[in-house]
């Protein structure tokens, strides 16, 4: 059903930096099709983070950075906060008959 | 400012029909792609699939003989409806506006999601 992977938890103490990455296939993220980040804190819904790969709504903190290269993306928190802990989710289109859209299956992000 | 608001019943008996609805304020629905996506407890997000006020729809494989989507623009919202549900359908629902290009979609607006429990 996912065909974004992500690792299940990633961790840092504060002030540093951690890394999300987001592996997909040639039928989507290598495919070119964007990748966009959500954020998503218990019992709420998930916000919008990085879109088009590289960026940020307004309002969102610029240690939140995004990337691309071939089928793999990542985000980047480069000084990490303990509001940030969060889940964090990669989501892409896809050009198979699995989904038209499809997210990643999510990292937990925990503030040392 | 763009606010989305899911409505419909929290508890579906298994083979009938989940009904909801999402009300749009703060923007017209005749622009963007409304999109209904799910997470089950405790697990990852699930793209369902979306309604253009054109009328155009997509929808996810496993689901497309169950779903049905559509858009009432006199009262700016859309609704989705899922057909024979079962204990796998329990998730919480959410609806959300889709900004399409053609190297895909992303969500911008997000409603803050409904509990559907699939339960006799």
């Amino acid at each position: 059903q996912f065909v974004l992977t992500q690792p299940p938890s990633v961790s840092g103490a504060p002030g540093q930096r951690v890394t999300i990455s987001c592996t997909g296939s040639r039928s989507n993220i290598g495919a070119g099709y964007d990748v966009h980040w959500y954020q998503q804190f218990p019992g709420r819904a998930p916000k919008l983070l990085i879109y088009g790969n590289i960026n940020r709504p307004s309002g969102v903190p610029d240690r939140f950075s995004g990337s691309k290269s071939g089928t793999s993306a990542s985000l980047a928190i480069t000084g990490l906060q303990t509001e940030d802990e969060a889940d964090y989710y990669c989501q892409a289109h896809d050009n198979s008959l699995s989904a038209l859209y499809v997210f990643g299956t999510g990292t937990k992000v925990t503030v040392l | 400012q763009v606010q989305l608001q899911e409505s419909g019943p929290g508890l579906v008996k298994p083979s009938e029909t989940l009904s909801l609805t999402c009300a749009v304020s703060g923007v017209g629905i005749s622009t963007h792609y409304w999109t209904w996506i799910r997470q089950s407890p405790g697990k990852g997000l699930e793209w369902i699939g979306y309604i253009h006020y054109s009328g155009t729809t997509n929808s996810h494989p496993s689901l497309k003989s169950r779903v049905t989507t559509s858009v009432d623009s006199s009262r700016n919202q859309f609704s989705l409806k899922m057909t024979s549900v079962t204990t796998a359908d329990t998730a919480i629902y959410y609806c959300a506006r889709g900004s399409h290009s053609d190297r895909g979609s992303y969500y911008d607006y997000w409603g803050q999601g409904t509990l559907v429990t699939v339960s006799s």
